[in-house]
């Protein structure tokens, strides 16, 4: 059981949007530990998308965009594409266990 | 190009030992706190340890504290996970990852911003 919750699975069409939620509690997202996303094809090295809650690092495209409010946080992929299927992890640090933490994945399926 | 490729990874018993290594090119590696991070089959990544730039803060999940020893050489621009008394548990892909601090009103915390390819452990009971 992962300390940050995610849905197992998403899907959607080409072109359309598609958003995947990922919630904690008050011992790190909560208390303003910031949340981070990555992509993650297997047998590829993770890739960080989203850091700090919203920044997109140099190269990912503005397609992917991150939000917070409270204890929870999401990252939107708008004009999905058959490259974005992959699993999706979101990461934060929680001070009830001293340990930086993952949510347990979120498999988005391309329609 | 910045780079991280680990190596080390194989087949060990139960209750044996691997050290595992990871090379770092393209950065000022002595510069950067870094850190190891594992995926066991079929489930998701799970933070298993890291390293202060300079050695002196290391910091480990409950699970396996007491048995992994996370080190690195700053001259060698390499970091290590020495990894004892192994369950079958311990049995992963195991990535060797940079962190960034992010300081968000106050608050500080890491990311991964790049990350090696990832060598496989396997532990046979």
């Amino acid at each position: 059981q992962s300390v940050l919750t995610q849905p197992p699975s998403v899907s959607g069409a080409p072109g359309q949007r598609v958003t995947i939620s990922c919630t904690g509690t008050s011992s790190n997202i909560g208390t303003g530990y910031a949340v981070h996303w990555y992509q993650h094809l297997p047998g590829t090295a993770p890739k960080l998308l989203i850091y700090a809650n919203i920044n997109r690092p140099s190269g990912v495209p503005d397609r992917f965009s991150g939000s917070k409010s409270g204890t929870s946080a999401s990252l939107a992929i708008t004009g999905l594409q058959a490259e974005d299927e992959a699993d999706y992890y979101c990461q934060s640090y929680d001070s009830s266990l001293s340990a930086w933490v993952f949510g347990g994945g979120t498999k988005l399926t391309v329609l | 190009e910045v780079q991280l490729v680990e190596s080390g990874g194989g087949l060990v018993q139960r209750g044996g030992s691997l050290r595992l290594s990871c090379a770092a090119s393209g950065f000022t590696f002595s510069s950067y706190w870094m850190s190891w991070v594992r995926q066991a089959p079929g489930k998701g990544l799970e933070w298993v340890a890291n390293i202060k730039e300079d050695g002196s803060e290391r910091y480990y999940v409950d699970a396996v504290k007491g048995r992994f020893t996370i080190s690195r050489d700053n001259a060698k621009n390499s970091l290590y996970l020495q990894m004892n008394s192994l369950r079958a548990e311990d049995t992963a892909v195991y990535y060797c990852a940079r962190n960034i601090e992010v300081v968000v009103v106050a608050t500080t915390t890491h990311s991964f911003d790049v990350w090696g390819q990832g060598t496989m452990v396997t532990v046979s009971s």
